[in-house]
């Protein structure tokens, strides 16, 4: 099955500042890379994906980079802004069963 | 974009009692379902992939018997938590696969299970 591993585990920035989180995956054959944000008590929620196809996705202050060579994508926020404070999970599919792995997420805290 | 619907978003129940969780798919079929738990602090962990029409299947670890799931239609699967214990408490989630190869996930809202 796929494993997943991300870092940091916590990352604080200030206003403004950059913040990048980075995962590796196992499993060559996946070929879909998500993004996902999530506040307390509430569901995941996607902000950016990539598929194998291409090597970087950007929205607006967010983008997202894939190495297929090395198995790594990390995830890029700039403009860091306090509502952007929350965890931050990637995950990718495990190809046997479809269903997603997730990273161990990342606890992003942006100062004001 | 698909929906997903899970209630209910919170229950507490008393030790030794079952708890019922529903995801349905609102605007789309889906004949696969995951069920993940979520403790305290800690990533998403699969705990069962939910099949239409056939049994459900589950991660190592995971008991079958005190989590029980049903899918027996195209919009619906039920995770009932039997027998609930304290160590049970967490957040359940389901999600739904699509996209073009189906490896896209849509997530229900989630429920916060205490078992007291």
């Amino acid at each position: 099955g796929e494993n997943v591993e991300q870092h940091p585990s916590t990352l604080s920035v200030q206003e403004g500042d950059s913040a990048v989180i980075k995962c590796t995956y196992s499993d060559s054959a996946s070929n879909y890379f998500p993004w996902y944000k999530q506040e307390l008590g509430k569901r995941p929620q996607l902000i950016i994906d990539i598929r194998s196809n291409v090597g970087e996705k950007k929205d607006q202050r967010i983008a997202v980079t894939l190495n297929k060579t090395a198995k790594h994508f990390s995830l890029h926020i700039t403009e860091t802004q306090p509502e952007d404070s929350a965890v931050y999970f990637c995950a990718a599919p495990d190809t046997g069963r479809r269903a997603l792995t997730f990273g161990s997420g990342t606890r992003l805290q942006v100062q004001p | 974009g698909a929906v997903v619907s899970q209630h209910p978003s919170r229950v507490i129940c008393k030790s030794g009692t079952s708890v019922k969780i529903e995801c349905r798919s609102l605007d789309f079929q889906a004949t696969t379902m995951f069920w993940y738990r979520q403790f305290p602090k800690q990533s998403l962990m699969l705990m069962a992939t939910s099949n239409e029409g056939s049994k459900a299947t589950y991660e190592q670890g995971v008991e079958k018997d005190k989590f029980l799931i049903n899918h027996a239609s195209l919009t619906l699967s039920t995770l009932t938590v039997t027998s609930a214990h304290p160590e049970d408490s967490s957040f359940y989630i389901c999600s739904a696969p699509t996209g073009s190869t189906n490896t896209e996930a849509f997530f229900g809202q989630g429920t916060r299970l205490t078992v007291v």
